[in-house]
């Protein structure tokens, strides 16, 4: 069966700080990835996709990035983080064909 | 311009069935519609798809009229439990990559005793 982990569940990190999220998924080959944000009440805002190792598209222009060095992992960073930054971020995987996406846990994020 | 359109909240009571709707005027031929749950501090869990008239699965069923700008996610004999935000997406992984999952307010259910 299929897995997703994210880490860490959360994080309290200065304004301006460097930020690493991690997301890797088992049991499934080249899948589709997705990075979300979700504000507290709001809904889910995508951030960026990828449809294979290097590529990433993003969805909003922002102080973040990704990166998909491999087939299963995709990271989340910024170099800098900004008090706007703070939220629910989420990360999921889609089968090519299938539209049903898996969600991980999520990662907590507060920009102090 | 929003694919979908649902109401932003939902009040009901244990024991009975909930029915939110979700409008997508827009619906393309190949476009399938997709519900998703989600809790609090919890990712989205999958529900229930489906194409054109009627699916039911162990959690929901899933109306869907002929001319597909709607569709009505059922849930049957609600319990506290079943308070969560659901999502209508509507969308046609045959496109590939250019199929973007994008998920709006979604309908905030709560489920009174």
């Amino acid at each position: 069966s299929q897995t997703i982990h994210q880490w860490p569940a959360t994080l309290v990190q200065p304004v301006g700080s460097p930020l690493s999220l991690e997301c890797t998924v088992e049991g499934t080959s080249n899948p589709n990835l997705y990075w979300y944000r979700q504000a507290a009440g709001r809904g889910l805002q995508l951030l960026f996709y990828s449809v294979g190792i290097g590529q990433i598209s993003s969805e909003v222009p922002q102080n973040l990035s990704a990166s998909r060095p491999q087939d299963r992992q995709f990271i989340l960073s910024s170099k800098k983080l900004l008090l706007s930054d703070s939220g629910f971020y989420l990360c999921a995987w889609r089968d090519r064909g299938r539209h049903e996406q898996y969600f991980g846990p999520g990662t907590r994020l507060t920009v102090t | 311009l929003a694919k979908t359109t649902q109401p932003i909240s939902m009040d009901s009571y244990e024991g009975q069935e909930v029915n939110i709707t979700c409008s997508h005027n827009n619906i393309a031929t190949n476009d399938y519609i997709t519900w998703y749950q989600q809790f609090p501090s919890q990712g989205p869990r999958f529900i229930i798809q489906g194409y054109k008239t009627k699916v039911t699965n162990e959690v929901a069923s899933l109306f869907i009229p002929a001319d597909r700008k709607s569709s009505t996610l059922s849930l049957p004999r609600v319990s506290l439990s079943d308070t969560a935000v659901y999502y209508c997406l509507v969308g046609d992984v045959a496109t590939g990559g250019s199929y973007i999952p994008t998920f709006g307010r979604g309908t905030s259910l709560i489920v009174h005793p």
